[in-house]
């Protein structure tokens, strides 16, 4: 079973500030199939990026994802009021398709 | 537009036994797997099962392996999941989400959840 593990715990960071958020497998990713969600309280997550670094529809260009093999990035450039939020990474390449800890990106 | 409807969630004892259902809408429900995640209260996002577009192929979770059965009425575009011996650990909010395609894809859609609570 591949377990995620997601740094840091909390980002604490102001409107417009860049965020970076890390993922780290216990070990390799096939085929980089790995994906992004946010999740804001009291509301159902919402699919980010895939395959590490593809965006989703509807999706801003300020998330970018990057990574390979066990490291892996989210990039916020630019932060916005309505993207603080909990972020969790997940693999899909083989079952158990296991998600991260998340990361809470609040405001400081 | 896509929709997905959870129901079937409560209140149950240990031991006890529930079936959740996902009623999918706006899309071509028998060409996408399908999936539950859980989240306990305060808790993170954990994956539980995924299910083929055909319902030929199922995977589970460690923890509801031989417990939980999750299975697919093409026919009607509903999801299921049964869930039996329940536990206390087991308390949590079940979301069903639509993959992207195939049962090693990601989830595009989900719904907004139906919450299992099991407590004597």
């Amino acid at each position: 079973e591949i377990v995620l593990t997601q740094s840091p715990g909390t980002l604490s960071l102001s409107p417009g500030e860049r965020a970076t958020l890390s993922c780290r497998a216990s070990q390799s990713v096939s085929s980089s199939y790995l994906a992004w969600y946010q999740q804001k309280p009291g509301q159902a997550p919402r699919l980010l990026i895939y395959g590490a670094s593809s965006r989703a529809t509807g999706i801003p260009d300020r998330f970018s994802g990057s990574g390979s093999g066990t490291d892996f990035t989210l990039t916020i450039s630019r932060l916005e009021p309505e993207d603080f939020a909990v972020y969790y990474c997940q693999h899909y390449g083989s079952s158990p398709f296991t998600f991260g800890p998340g990361t809470k990106v609040d405001i400081k | 537009e896509v929709q997905l409807l959870e129901s079937g969630g409560g209140l149950v004892q240990p031991g006890g036994s529930l079936r959740l259902s996902c009623a999918a809408s706006g899309f071509t429900f028998s060409n996408y797997a399908m999936s539950w995640v859980r989240q306990a209260p305060g808790k993170g996002l954990e994956w539980v099962s995924v299910i083929s577009g055909s319902g030929g192929t199922t995977y589970y979770a460690d923890s509801v392996k031989g417990r939980f059965t999750i299975s697919r009425d093409n026919s009607k575009n509903t999801l299921y999941l049964q869930v039996n011996s329940l536990r206390a650990e087991d308390t949590a909010l079940y979301y069903c989400a639509k993959a992207l395609r195939t049962t090693g894809t990601p989830y595009d859609y989900w719904g907004q959840g139906t919450l299992v609570t099991v407590s004597s």
